[in-house]
């Protein structure tokens, strides 16, 4: 079974341009969960996906940020106009529905996109 | 709102040595509780989770930690590193059934000596 994948691995842009980072969760999983690492911090939760629709969109810094999940099969995330404390690793997470009782499923994650902003 | 402590961002430890991970978080509600490791160039792969059964949980590779409410502690152990152990380790908690967001530590780096 094919895990979760990520696209670019890496991409480096100029402040101002735009950029669009694409997950595809693993197949058949409800829930897409995007996260950030800045340098030095620590990973933060930006939003979650259950299908097509946004759950939960707490922690996206900013408008620049959209996020989307067409047809509730993969997901992009882009950003625009980046900027340059945009920059660090954007990860991107699955799992399945949520059993019955509300049990925490496991969160997959892709290998993340590093992203650098000059 | 929750939060996690790693403490010590390097960890340093020779290979056959007791690794030891230390992680506390702060919860409103009864956590869910996880660590996850990264290899270079990879994502990051679950380890353990506790989920309110048994407190002393087992993960793969050999780790293992233990939910102590009372010290609102998960430390991470595994009684003999090697050298493939060399990786950035994340503790994160999360509400369960209330929101399955993670909340993550710092993350911890571990170094293994031959």
């Amino acid at each position: 079974e094919a895990g979760v994948t990520q696209f670019p691995s890496h991409s480096v842009i100029e402040k101002g341009q735009t950029v669009t980072l694409r997950c595809d969760p693993i197949s058949g999983h409800d829930n897409l969960y995007w996260y950030r690492r800045v340098m030095g911090k620590e990973i933060k939760f930006l939003l979650h996906f259950v299908k097509e629709s946004k759950q939960d969109e707490s922690g996206m810094p900013n408008n620049r940020f959209l996020a989307e999940r067409t047809g509730g099969t993969y997901s992009t995330l882009k950003v625009q106009p980046a900027e340059l404390e945009d920059s660090g690793v954007y990860f991107c997470a699955s799992s399945q529905a949520r059993t019955s009782g509300g049990v925490q499923e496991t969160q997959y994650f892709g290998p993340g996109t590093r992203l650098l902003v000059l | 709102a929750q939060s996690v402590t790693q403490l010590g961002s390097h960890v340093s430890v020779s290979e056959g040595a007791l690794v030891l991970l230390r992680c506390n978080y702060s919860s409103s509600v009864p956590p869910y509780l996880f660590w996850y490791v990264q290899y270079p160039n990879q994502g990051l792969q679950l380890l353990l989770k506790y989920t309110s059964a048994a407190t002393l949980v087992k993960g793969i590779n050999g780790f293992e930690a233990e939910f102590k409410k009372s010290e609102t502690s998960f430390h991470l152990t595994k009684p003999s590193a090697h050298m493939s152990d060399a990786a950035e380790y994340f503790c994160a908690v999360s509400k369960g059934a209330a929101g399955n967001k993670l909340t993550f530590g710092g993350g911890t780096r571990v170094l293994v000596k031959p």
